[in-house]
């Protein structure tokens, strides 16, 4: 298992500016995940995380919305751009052993734009 | 991947077991089945998963039908921290990307 420590667990910002979540493991680890879940609803998927290259989006999802980095095995940062009510969600981010499904989750980090 | 559908909603008494269906009718031969639940404020927590045994460990035990169409995560004695959304996923094991793609899952309310 992993443990998985997210920051901030919540913020309320304004519209039209950003928020930085940041994501540290306490293992180095290959896969690591973002996850959107909005209010009521289940989860889905934002990006993959990778180490040293940029991340993999799922349709949807853009980068100048939603940049990620991955500067090393234990840390990544996911970043709301220019936010609007509707960017009000749970965000989640997870790692995964390799080659598997098996994902370890923080506890996410509940934003509220007004 | 293959789809899921489990049902909304489930009471269970406590004590008593929990039986948590799921179908999966489109999965294919290499992808395993996956039980994760999330409790109310937390991320979501992996229990169990299968590919074509039943398997069972500390938290749950997992049937796997012999076409592997549908299973069934079985909680033996379900207690009041048991109450949260399951989920059934599919997933491919060693050979996937490792992304999971959650349905809207089933809602378990243990009641005393």
């Amino acid at each position: 298992s992993a443990v998985i420590s997210q920051k901030p667990s919540r913020d309320i910002c304004q519209r039209g500016t950003s928020l930085t979540i940041q994501c540290q493991v306490d293992s180095q680890v290959t896969m690591m995940f973002w996850y959107r879940q909005q209010p009521g609803q289940s989860l889905t998927l934002i990006a993959t995380a990778n180490q040293g290259s940029e991340a993999t989006y799922e349709s949807g999802f853009v980068i100048d919305k939603f940049p990620i980095s991955r500067p090393n095995l234990t840390f990544s940062t996911l970043t709301v751009s220019n936010m609007s009510p509707e960017d009000s969600s749970i965000y989640l981010c997870s790692v995964g052993t390799v080659g598997g499904n098996i994902q370890y989750f923080g506890a996410g980090t509940r934003l509220s734009v007004l | 991947d293959a789809k899921t559908t489990q049902p909304p909603s489930m009471d269970c008494a406590e004590g008593r077991a929990a039986n948590l269906p799921c179908n999966h009718s489109t999965i294919s031969g290499n992808e395993y089945v996956y039980w994760y639940r999330q409790i109310h404020s937390q991320g979501p927590q992996y229990i169990i998963h299968g590919l074509k045994n039943n398997e069972t460990n500390e938290m749950a035990s997992l049937i796997i039908t012999e076409d592997r169409k549908s299973s069934t995560l079985i909680l033996p004695h379900a207690t009041l921290r048991d109450t949260a959304v399951y989920y059934c996923i599919v997933g491919k094991g060693s050979s996937n990307t490792g992304k999971l793609i959650f349905g809207q899952g089933t809602t378990l309310q243990v009641k005393p």
